[in-house]
């Protein structure tokens, strides 16, 4: 079956570690999207990727790096400088148009101990 | 910079009955795209229906249609028939050719509560 994973479901970290959030694609898109949602709240954009071994910062992407070394795939990296990392995390994909459709994966909650 | 308004925070709407969600939208790009998504309490976003601004008819899925009224820059969604599986938080999102290709800018939901 097409479409986008994410792991773990839950996360639960300490101040001051690093986490990395996993997000697979096996759509063939090319693009790749990460979203943090608060509670209330709609989606804001962390970070995007276009093409592989490119990515630009989305609206909210201090304290936050990522990487895109294959097309299927684009993990998150939640650093110890992002001050309020508690979370929901998703990860989106796109055919990459303005007009594409983009794909949600299942999310990840994050929760700072 | 372009922006998506939602007014409704939260609404009842009574099983088998039509609910009307409200999305404004402002944008200085001619070229661009709406989305609607439903997003249930397990989290996952789930895509119900999209219009281009170059779309004459109002789009259609199922019991989903986008009420396109572009002169008022306004995409509200129609939920025809309400089942109990409707409730759910429910965003608007859109695309702009010239912001970004595919960055969607998201509007803060409305909660959709179907009763019996």
């Amino acid at each position: 079956d097409g479409g986008i994973t994410q792991s773990p479901k839950y996360l639960f970290r300490k101040e001051g570690q690093n986490v990395t959030l996993s997000c697979e694609q096996n759509l063939n898109h090319d693009a790749m999207y990460w979203y943090r949602q608060d509670p209330g709240q709609g989606l804001r954009l962390i970070y995007y990727s276009q093409i592989v071994n490119d990515f630009q910062k989305g609206d909210i992407a201090e304290g936050y790096s990522v990487s895109r070394e294959k097309k299927e795939s684009f993990p998150l990296t939640v650093t110890s400088a992002q001050k309020n990392p508690t979370a929901f995390y998703l990860c989106a994909s796109s055919a990459n148009s303005y007009t594409d459709t983009q794909y949600f994966g299942p999310g990840t909650r994050l929760t700072v101990l | 910079a372009q922006k998506i308004t939602q007014t409704q925070p939260g609404m009842f709407v009574q099983e088998k009955e039509a609910v009307t969600l409200d999305c404004t939208y402002d944008t200085s790009d001619q070229s661009y795209g709406l989305f609607w998504y439903k997003q249930p309490s397990s989290g996952e976003m789930i895509f119900l229906i999209y219009q281009g601004s170059y779309d004459e008819q109002n789009a259609t899925e199922g019991r989903y249609s986008l009420n396109f009224q572009k002169a008022r820059k306004s995409a509200n969604l129609v939920i025809s028939a309400s089942q109990l599986g409707d409730s759910a938080m429910y965003f608007c999102a859109m695309s702009t050719r010239t912001d970004s290709w595919g960055k969607l800018q998201f509007g803060a939901g409305t909660q959709v509560v179907v009763t019996p």
